[in-house]
């Protein structure tokens, strides 16, 4: 199952609604988990089963989607948030991840 | 507190052989399933593989690009991880991270936590 993530990278400053996207090539029902990898570091879990928010996790992060369509949104972008974010299908083997989205201080 | 704490990585000749551990503490490391997940330098991220818990029987699952070369283990009396990887190639170079999977069914199949990682280098 391969997942095309959107965009591959984006500018944005503090305070923007970013949105990320996840397109499963096909259904996963909702088995899709989304990361945060900050460079040098293991990436961090931020949702699983498409929607749920990992504890601790801050309630501006939001995930939505099922089937084939997923969205990783940011409702105010901090600036502990430039980092980059992976989606990951977990309905089969092999489990596969996104390319990555890339988020970059304008 | 869960840690997850990697160990054996290294400079390997192409064709040769390295043995990865995953030290883990903090919870019941028999009860869980373990994956490896590796990070080619400046890549994104590629699943490796997975071992089951006892409950499963242990049983695997491997990713194409490493089927027939890289063999995951456990030891739940030491609360360890292993990957050995034999017959490496220059495109094994990667951070590998051994991460815990939160249960056993499917909609708890992602990772809650993850080790910070161990470089393997493949290069002659």
């Amino acid at each position: 199952i391969q997942l095309t993530q959107s965009p591959s990278s984006l500018s944005a400053s503090v305070g923007d609604r970013v949105t990320i996207t996840c397109r499963a090539s096909q259904g996963i029902n909702n088995y899709l988990a989304w990361y945060q990898q900050k460079p040098g570091k293991a990436p961090k879990l931020l949702i699983y089963a498409a929607s749920t928010l990992q504890s601790g996790v801050p309630s501006r992060f939001s995930g939505s989607g099922s089937g084939t369509d997923f969205t990783l949104t940011i409702s105010s972008l901090q600036p502990e948030d430039f980092a980059t974010y992976y989606c990951e299908q977990l309905n089969g083997y092999p489990l596969t991840f996104g390319g990555g989205t890339k988020v970059e201080i304008k | 507190e869960v840690q997850l704490v990697e160990s054996g990585g290294g400079l390997v000749q192409p064709g040769g052989s390295l043995r990865l551990s995953c030290a883990a503490s903090g919870f019941t490391f028999s009860d869980h399933y373990m994956d490896w997940v590796r990070q080619a330098p400046g890549m994104g991220l590629e699943w490796v593989g997975r071992i089951r818990n006892r409950a499963n029987s242990h049983t695997t699952e491997y990713a194409a690009s490493v089927k027939g070369r890289f063999s995951i283990s456990r030891d739940d009396s030491k609360n360890s991880l292993y990957l050995q990887m034999n017959s490496l190639k220059t495109e094994d170079t990667a951070v590998y991270f051994c991460a815990r999977v939160l249960g056993d069914t499917l909609s708890d199949h992602h990772f809650d936590y993850w080790g910070q990682g161990t470089l393997v280098t493949v290069s002659s």
